[in-house]
């Protein structure tokens, strides 16, 4: 059965500093991999999605890498700021399965002025 | 906004109430999910529909009972909860339930039950 697991649970930064998040999952064989943000009260926005056969995907300040093989993913924040205050989801589309993705439980970003 | 509404946004209800989860999409997909996610737990996945068919049911206790008369609509049907199932519950939509699609997803509906 599939575990992601995301650590730091919460993480606090000052305006400005650049930032990696972390994902790890206990099944190599997945299909592809997302990032979401969660802010408070609302629902979950696509950051990136990374397909399988691809080892990163850029978007604007962040970028988001996957090393398959050894299930991590890191979610890179450059030049952070406090709109990026949020919680960001990462979640695993696991191959055999067409869209049951497996989520973990998120970090909780502040970004203080 | 992502194109997908959900009502209501907040609700309270007995155990012995029944009420229903509505959601709707307006970017012509036509998958849809529900989605719980409960405090300190992973958000998991309750029910896909694809094309207006129930083509995944994640073990959902009978108390939850989905219905998508359309691709544009997806209700769930709640009656005698328990307080565990008390959560927030999104809903999702996609293309077609492939693969490589990304899931737009609603605002949630925060569920409460006493």
């Amino acid at each position: 059965k599939q575990e992601v697991t995301q650590i730091p649970a919460a993480l606090s930064v000052p305006e400005g500093e650049n930032l990696v998040l972390n994902c790890s999952f206990t099944d190599s064989a997945i299909y592809n991999l997302q990032w979401f943000r969660q802010d408070p009260g609302k629902g979950l926005t696509s950051l990136l999605l990374i397909q399988s056969s691809q080892r990163e995907q850029t978007s604007g300040r962040l970028n988001a890498s996957l090393d398959k093989s050894s299930g991590r993913s890191t979610l890179y924040i450059a030049a952070s700021q406090p709109g990026d205050s949020a919680t960001y989801l990462c979640a695993v589309l696991n191959t055999g399965t067409a869209s049951k993705l497996t989520f973990g439980t998120g970090t909780r970003l502040q970004v203080t002025l | 906004e992502t194109g997908v509404t959900q009502t209501p946004r907040h609700l309270v209800m007995g155990m012995t109430n029944k009420k229903s989860l509505k959601c709707e999409q307006h970017l012509g997909h036509n998958a849809m999910y529900w989605y719980k996610q409960s405090a300190k737990k992973p958000l998991e996945l309750m029910f896909v529909y694809n094309f207006k068919e129930q083509t995944e049911n994640n073990s959902v206790p009978s108390r939850f009972s989905p219905e998508c008369p359309n691709s544009s609509h997806l209700f769930l049907h709640l009656h005698t909860l328990q307080p565990e199932d008390s959560a927030l519950y999104l809903c999702a939509s996609s293309q077609d339930g492939g693969r490589q699609e990304t899931q737009y997803f609603g605002p949630g509906t925060r569920l409460l039950v006493l």
